[in-house]
Formats: C-alpha cells, structure tokens, sequence
C-alpha cells in the first residue's frame, strides 16, 4: 500500500526567511504526480504545487519550490520570503498515474510564521 | 467559475442518526471524490463517484454510502453515526480521463457527534 510521512508535525519560520517542509513516500510504482497542499484555518485544500514523476525538473511556483528526488522517496517543499499569510496545515499527498486514482495523504505540517 | 461547494458548513448529531452531506463540483468536472479528515490527520479517502457509480472505495464501512446525481454533484450519507464519525468532510472534484489534473476541493462540512 502506499504510504505519505511528514516526520515534522509542527514547524515555525521567522518572517521573510526560508523553510523547508519533509515528506517521504513509499510506492512500487514508477508513474505518479506528487503535490503539496496547504490547508488554512478556512478548512479549504488549497493545491500549492504538484511534480510529475517522470520529470526530473523540480516543480516552481513563484516562492514555492520542491526537491524531488525519486529514488529516495523524497519530496520536500521550500517555502522562500515567508510571509504571514503561509502560516497554515500543509499535507503532501501522491497519486499513482493510473485513473482518476484517489489521493493519499500525509498527516500534516502546522507552519507558523513569526513577525 | 464556480468552484466545489458544499452544504452545510457546520453540522451537529447525536450517536445513532444518519446524516447527508451534499457536494456540488466545479464547473465542467464529472467527478467526486469524499475525503474524512478527523482532527490532527491527513484526509482518508472514502469513495469516488461517477457516471452515477461507486467506481473505487477506501477503507470505511457499508454505513457510508454515497450517490451521484446526473448534475454529477453528490452526496454523502453516514447511518448509525458514532462518535468517531466527527470529522472535516472534504469535497473534490475532477475530470475522468484528466488524469494529469489535480483534484478541487470544496471547503468541507465539519460534522460534530455529541
């Protein structure tokens, strides 16, 4: 089966600074996407970034970045410039590329960002 | 454009009643998924709908049930609800055959038991 871990239940970022979020996963399959979410206290999945396994790039959203590294399992969120508004639930979640498969989440990363 | 909305926002049983949540998709999608995310984790999946049909399942129990209408929006019936059946219900909506699409979500019901 497969599996998403966030190992960090809770970190914090001093304003403007730079953080980055862990998440590893376990799959026997070679094609799948992975996305980061962020879930504020509005409740609302908000997609912030996805990678697709099959390319090597790592995916870039204006201050969002991520570190794919596919034969460890890896697939970390960079959060540059932190500001007020990132402070929120974030949850890497993966997707096998077959169907309109369902996604599987980690458990969460509570993001606080200081002033 | 609108996006996944649900209905309603904020809901409070007792143990032993049955409940219906309602999810309408974003515009041009003809797929629903339903996610319970209990407090402190990570959404599990319930079940998927479309064309009408339960099409894949997650790990919960016959007292979930679902349907899809042919608006494709859906809902979400729990029977004999438990304590542990308090939760955040997510909404999401996709594109069959989209498959390099990410999922929508709504802003969920919160379901208390008391």
């Amino acid at each position: 089966a497969q599996t998403v871990t966030q190992s960090q239940p809770e970190m914090s970022v001093q304003e403007a600074e730079t953080v980055t979020l862990s998440c590893t996963y376990d799959t026997s399959e070679s094609d799948y996407y992975l996305f980061w979410y962020k879930q504020p206290p509005s409740r609302q999945m908000i997609l912030v970034i996805r990678q697709e396994a099959y390319k090597q790039q790592n995916a870039t959203e204006n201050r969002f970045s991520v570190n794919f590294q596919k034969a460890a399992k890896s697939f970390s969120l960079k959060i540059s410039d932190s500001q007020l508004g990132d402070a929120a639930m974030y949850f890497c979640a993966y997707r096998p590329n077959s169907g309109n498969t369902p996604l599987v989440f980690g458990k969460g990363t509570r993001l606080s960002v200081i002033a | 454009d609108a996006g996944v909305t649900q209905s309603p926002t904020h809901l409070i049983k007792t143990r032993g009643q049955q409940v219906t949540l309602r999810c309408s998709p974003k515009s041009g999608h003809d797929t629903v998924s339903w996610y319970q995310q209990a407090l402190g984790q990570g959404p599990q999946f319930i079940f998927q709908y479309y064309e009408e049909e339960e099409r894949q399942r997650g790990n919960f129990p016959d007292r979930f049930s679902g349907h899809q209408f042919p608006n494709y929006s859906s809902e979400l019936n729990v029977n004999a609800l438990l304590l542990g059946d308090s939760a955040l219900y997510l909404c999401a909506s996709s594109l069959m055959g989209e498959r390099n699409q990410p999922q929508h979500f709504g802003d969920g019901t919160r379901l208390s038991i008391l």
